[in-house]
């Protein structure tokens, strides 16, 4: 079974840094995945995927991830941080079936939260 | 188009008492879910369900209970509660067809954030 490994529960950075957020999975096929934020009191919203094609995709708010089959990473980067970006980041991923598509289940990891001083 | 409604936001329960959280989408998704989330730990999905009529168990379901008789409403049903229920319950849909399998990511309901004492 697929599982996510989010690495540092929490991640502080300064207003204009570089947002770098870790993570790790396992999967027997090349997954689908995903990074979702939660701010407080809400639910996850959904920031960007890695389906197929290019490696490298852009999401929402000016986040962007790169898909790394060698190392089985999924990294969530942002050029210059915004207090706007405090917030708590899920990855999660999604196994790819035989037939094409994704199975019926994510699997998240436990969490990362971003605080922006 | 509303996305996920989940009623109540909040509530207290009693040990021992039962009660009804509620999940609607207006989407036409086919997949729906029920997942909770505690501090720490991700989320954990409970129950999920393909389509109408069809539900099966994810990772933690033991002391809850769903039903699925049309696509919009996919009710969780607490009976018994105990206080290791005490957490933030999110309904999650999505769309999984030929054309368009996994690809989406998840639409999330705001939550329901159970207190049980």
């Amino acid at each position: 079974a697929q599982s996510v490994t989010q690495l540092g529960s929490h991640v502080s950075v300064s207003e204009g840094a570089l947002v770098l957020l870790r993570c790790n999975y396992s999967s027997s096929v090349p997954p689908y995945l995903f990074w979702y934020v939660q701010y407080p009191n809400q639910g996850l919203q959904l920031l960007l995927k890695y389906t197929t094609g290019a490696t490298l995709v852009k999401g929402i708010n000016g986040f962007e991830a790169e898909f790394k089959k060698s190392e089985t990473s999924f990294h969530l980067t942002k050029p210059s941080a915004h207090m706007s970006d405090a917030a708590e980041y899920f990855c999660a991923v999604s196994d790819v079936l035989r037939s094409g598509g994704s199975n019926d289940k994510l699997a998240f990891g436990k969490g990362t939260l971003l605080t922006v001083n | 188009n509303a996305g996920v409604t989940q009623t109540p936001k909040f509530r207290i329960l009693k040990i021992g008492q039962s009660m009804t959280l509620q999940c609607t989408q207006d989407m036409n998704h086919n997949y729906m879910y029920w997942y909770r989330q505690d501090p720490g730990m991700g989320l954990k999905l409970i129950y999920y369900s393909v389509g109408a009529g069809i539900t099966d168990k994810g990772e933690v379901p033991n002391g809850y209970n769903v039903s699925r008789s049309t696509t919009e409403d996919f009710p969780l049903r607490l009976e018994l509660a105990a206080p290791s229920q005490t957490s933030v319950y999110f309904c999650a849909s999505n769309l999984l067809s030929g054309r368009h399998r996994g690809g989406y990511g998840y639409t999330f309901g705001s939550g329901t954030r159970l207190t049980v004492v």
